[in-house]
């Protein structure tokens, strides 16, 4: 079956940092793009970016910039999305995605930003 | 960077009835547009593709069409579960997601 499992729930302070996972069954992640997608409680839906695997390729958001970093590790099958500088704002549900039009995707991953 | 407009921002409509959301681009985006239905605690969920293209699966009281700047998304024979919030997506340059409808059954 083909799914993508994310990493679970994050606390963390003000300030700090977090590297979030997202892991492919029944597909390889080298043959598709990945992304990562923010939503803010009460919000719409927001594309951070993506990584083409197979040569570690990405593209970002220009919000995002500087905000996130996407990697992967074809070995392990799995996309990861760090966040730095953590601030209220980005307390979100960050889901993970498949493909050129997200026919894939993660069930979500929350972040809560708080001292 | 290209913007979508997405409309109305919610709807209330009766079991069997048909809604139409509306998305516009900021300039053309070739068809390059999905719609997707999200329910709260899942990821969202792709219905069609390419403008007008069913994912498998996908019921067939689900449509989509348009062209240029301007596109809509439609669902017939309103079930139950159909509640949820829809968005639009354009990846012709980069990705935009519409900012949503929420979709209420009266």
């Amino acid at each position: 079956e083909v799914q993508l499992q994310q990493s679970g729930a994050e606390l963390v302070k003000p300030g700090a940092s977090v590297k979030l996972s997202c892991t492919a069954s029944g597909f390889n992640i080298k043959d598709t793009y990945m992304h990562w997608v923010k939503q803010r409680p009460e919000q719409g839906l927001e594309w951070i970016g993506r990584i083409d695997p197979a040569n570690g390729n990405t593209k970002y958001d220009p919000k995002f910039q500087g905000k996130a970093t996407i990697t992967a590790d074809t070995s392990s099958n799995t996309a990861y999305l760090q966040l730095s500088s953590l601030t209220s704002e980005d307390t979100a549900v960050y889901y993970c995605a498949r493909g050129t039009y997200f026919d894939v995707w993660g069930a979500g991953t929350t972040v809560t930003v708080s001292s | 960077d290209i913007q979508m407009t997405q409309s109305p921002s919610s709807l209330s409509a009766s079991l069997g009835g048909k809604v139409t959301i509306t998305c516009k681009a900021s300039q053309d985006i070739n068809k390059y547009i999905a719609w997707y239905q999200h329910k709260p605690g899942k990821g969202p969920r792709l219905l069609i593709h390419y403008t007008s293209t069913l994912q498998p699966g996908i019921p067939s009281r689900f449509s989509g069409s348009g062209s240029g700047r301007d596109y809509s998304f439609s669902i017939s024979n309103l079930e139950p579960e159909d509640i949820a919030t829809y968005y639009c997506l354009q990846y012709d340059n980069l990705l935009t997601f519409g900012s949503g409808t929420k979709l209420e059954i009266k």
